[in-house]
């Protein structure tokens, strides 16, 4: 059974700070790995995608992968009351992308 | 179309009805995903094809479900005999295919089944 786990949260930070969401995979063989958001009563949408060890970075977001240890990270930066929502992290395994269940972000003005 | 096309967006279905949900994705995308997202939860995999054919549906979570492509394009999920466990939003997303693309899959807006 391919698994992604995640905290659930809720995880609340101050407006300005540094938001830290972590996830973790069990499928040893998976390549792809990615970040989507997703509002309150709305789909989800993809913010960030890494495929090698380190990190990459875009604007506020930092995504880090570590595939020794089976272990993504994103890293929002100068959170804004808008980065409000539930963060998915999804694993390419054989074909079909598998979703954590989510963490759920508060940013406080 | 412009964007993946999901209908109907509310469905109230009695115990025991078969359901169908349907889905149309993004003109050109080869790959259509169906998933099942209950409230506070990620989305749930459910199958997945490329073109018309089925590559994987180990997720359906029993033999009520039920899912096709015939030509490649529009795919209909389908629900015999439903029960109120299967309540839940029905999410459909589309891709290009997965060796040529970033992965991002466009979801739609969602199938939300409420079984009495």
């Amino acid at each position: 059974q391919k698994e992604v786990e995640q905290n659930s949260g809720p995880l609340s930070v101050p407006e300005g700070a540094i938001a830290s969401l972590n996830c973790t995979y069990s499928d040893r063989g998976s390549q792809s790995f990615f970040w989507y958001r997703q509002y309150s009563g709305k789909s989800p949408e993809l913010i960030m995608s890494i495929y090698s060890n380190g990190d990459k970075e875009d604007g506020r977001f930092t995504a880090q992968l570590n595939k020794a240890s089976q272990y993504v990270s994103l890293l929002i930066r100068d959170s804004q009351p808008s980065d409000s929502a539930t963060y998915l992290c999804a694993v390419r395994s054989q074909g079909n992308l598998i979703f954590g269940k989510g963490t759920k972000l508060s940013v406080k003005p | 179309g412009a964007g993946v096309s999901q209908s109907p967006r509310y469905k109230v279905t009695k115990r025991g009805q078969d359901v169908a949900l349907r889905c149309d994705p993004i003109s050109g995308h080869v790959s259509l995903y169906w998933y099942r997202q209950a409230l506070g939860q990620g989305p749930e995999f459910l199958t997945y094809f490329n073109y018309e054919a089925q590559q994987d549906k180990s997720g359906l979570p029993n033999d009520r479900f039920s899912a096709e492509r015939p030509e490649g394009s529009i795919s209909t999920l389908t629900i015999q005999r439903t029960e109120q466990r299967d309540s839940a939003m029905y999410r459909c997303a589309s891709s290009f295919p997965e060796g040529l693309n970033t992965g991002e899959l466009f979801f739609g807006e969602g199938s939300r089944l409420t079984v009495l």
